[in-house]
C-alpha cells in the first residue's frame, strides 16, 4: 500500500523558531510537492522537487525553504516561524502520469 | 492561465438528498487532467478521480458520478443519496500545462450532510 507519511499531525512554535516539517513517501517517486492549505483558499503549492536535490519555487515560496537530500524525504523549513504562517501543511509525492498522493498533514500552530 | 473555480462555498443537504458540486476551468492546453480530491475531519486529501481531457465520457462509481463536458469547461460531481459520512471539503483540480503530474486546485467546496 502507497504510503505519504509526515513527521507530525500537529505542532505548536513560537514565532522566530526555525521549523522543520518533514515528509517520507515509500513509492519511489521523482516528484514531491508541500502545499499550505487556509480556508478559503485551498491549497497553494509552496515548493516542490523533481529530483533529489532539486527545488523549485511554487506560489508562494516566501519564508520558507525546502531539502531533498534523498529522494523519499522532502523537508519544509520554516527560518523564522512567524503568525501567519500558521496553517495545515499537506505533502503530496507522485511520478509522472499518476496522480498526486497525499501525506496526512500537519497543522502548525505558531505562537 | 489556468483557473479552477468552484464557485459554491459551502453547500448543506439534509441526508438522502443528491447534491451536485461544480467545477468550472479554464486552460488552453488540449491535453490535461481533472482530478476530484476529498478531505474528510481528519484531513487527509483521499483522491476521488482522475480524468483525461481526451474523455468525455461520465463516470459512476457507486453513489458518485462525474459530468466532464469540455464545451462548458466543466466537471462536476453529484453525490447521489448523500451520507453523513460524506460530509468534507472536497477539491477540483487541473494538471497544470504540459505537466500531468504538478495540479492547480480549485478552493474546495465544504458539504454538510445533515442527519
Amino acid at each position: 500500500d502507497v504510503k505519504v507519511t509526515q513527521s507530525s499531525r500537529y505542532l505548536v512554535k513560537r514565532t522566530g523558531e526555525k521549523v522543520f516539517l518533514e515528509c517520507v513517501q515509500d513509492m519511489d517517486h521523482e516528484n514531491m510537492f508541500w502545499y499550505r492549505q487556509d480556508p478559503g483558499l485551498g491549497l497553494r503549492l509552496i515548493y516542490f522537487s523533481y529530483d533529489v536535490k532539486m527545488k523549485e519555487k511554487g506560489d508562494i515560496p516566501e519564508g520558507y525553504s525546502v531539502s531533498r537530500e534523498k529522494k523519499e524525504r522532502f523537508s519544509l523549513i520554516l527560518e523564522s516561524a512567524s503568525t501567519n504562517q500558521t496553517s495545515m501543511y499537506l505533502c503530496a509525492s507522485t511520478r509522472q502520469g499518476m496522480r498526486q498522493f497525499f501525506g496526512p498533514g500537519t497543522r502548525l500552530t505558531v505562537l | 492561465a489556468q483557473k479552477v473555480t468552484q464557485a459554491q462555498t459551502e453547500i448543506s443537504v439534509v441526508e438522502k438528498e443528491d447534491v451536485t458540486l461544480d467545477c468550472v476551468y479554464e486552460t488552453r492546453d488540449t491535453t490535461y487532467y481533472l482530478f476530484w480530491y476529498k478531505q474528510p475531519p481528519s484531513g487527509e486529501l483521499v483522491f476521488l478521480i482522475r480524468r483525461n481531457s481526451f474523455d468525455e465520457q461520465n463516470e459512476i462509481s457507486g453513489r458518485y458520478s462525474w459530468n466532464f463536458q469540455k464545451s462548458t469547461s466543466s466537471f462536476n460531481f453529484t453525490i447521489t443519496a448523500s451520507q453523513v459520512v460524506d460530509s468534507a471539503v472536497y477539491f477540483c483540480a487541473l494538471s497544470e500545462a504540459g505537466r500531468d503530474d504538478k495540479i492547480i486546485f480549485g478552493k474546495g467546496t465544504r458539504l454538510h450532510i445533515l442527519p
